[in-house]
């Protein structure tokens, strides 16, 4: 199984900050890297897909780069709506597995 | 806009058989992969399974002893059933699709979640 490992953990911010999650795998994935966003009660909803393509509908500030091992999820100013659970998962190969999550909270 | 909609008993005895059908609406269930997600109270995502509309499927291999999924194109759904079940199997289960795009794979829809707890 490929591990997928993301940091921070948790992180503290405000609105309108600029942050950064950093997800890695065990292999290389190549591009094969997609992030979701959780609220509390809810099921994930896929933000990015191929590393970098924002999926439909989902607000430019927020951006995916990386490839192989290295991935990045990044919004560029934080609002109200987007403190939450962030997930990488891999889609490379089967079983399909996720980072074990970012929380995003408020400072 | 597809939908996706979990049902089953919300509580299941020891050694006992889970049992879950997601029900698809709003689009057909002859194409992508239809999975199954499950997450434990605080904590993370775990991947089950998957099964194509042919029948064919891929199971997490940590749970593929105990995992059996089935479908029925006819009525729109897709069936989970996890045997010999334990504590360790209480969790949240969504069922999910598995959008193909070009060479990328995304969990695109999701179903809203239904509470299993295991107990006597």
């Amino acid at each position: 199984d490929i591990q997928m490992t993301q940091s921070p953990s948790s992180l503290s911010a405000s609105v309108g900050d600029r942050v950064t999650i950093t997800c890695r795998a065990s292999q290389s994935i190549r591009s094969n890297l997609n992030w979701y966003q959780q609220k509390p009660g809810k099921a994930p909803k896929v933000l990015i897909y191929d590393a970098s393509s924002l999926q439909s509908g989902v607000p430019s500030r927020f951006s995916g780069s990386g490839s192989g091992t290295d991935f990045t999820l990044t919004i560029s100013s934080l609002q109200p709506e987007d403190f939450a659970t962030y997930y990488c998962q891999q889609s490379y190969s089967t079983p399909r597995t996720f980072g074990q999550g970012t929380k995003l909270e408020i400072k | 806009q597809v939908q996706l909609q979990e049902s089953g008993p919300g509580l299941v005895k020891p050694s006992e058989t889970l049992s879950l059908t997601c029900t698809v609406s709003g689009g057909s269930i002859s194409s992508n992969f239809w999975t199954w997600i499950r997450q434990p109270a605080g904590k993370g995502l775990e991947w089950i399974g998957r099964i194509y509309p042919s029948g064919s499927t891929n199971y997490n291999p940590s749970l593929k002893s105990r995992v059996t999924m089935s479908v029925d194109t006819s009525k729109n759904q897709f069936s989970l059933k996890l045997s010999s079940v334990t504590a360790a199997d209480t969790a949240v289960y969504y069922c999910a699709r598995e959008t193909q795009w070009l060479v990328q794979f995304l969990f695109d829809s999701w179903g809203q979640g239904t509470l299993v707890t295991v107990s006597s």
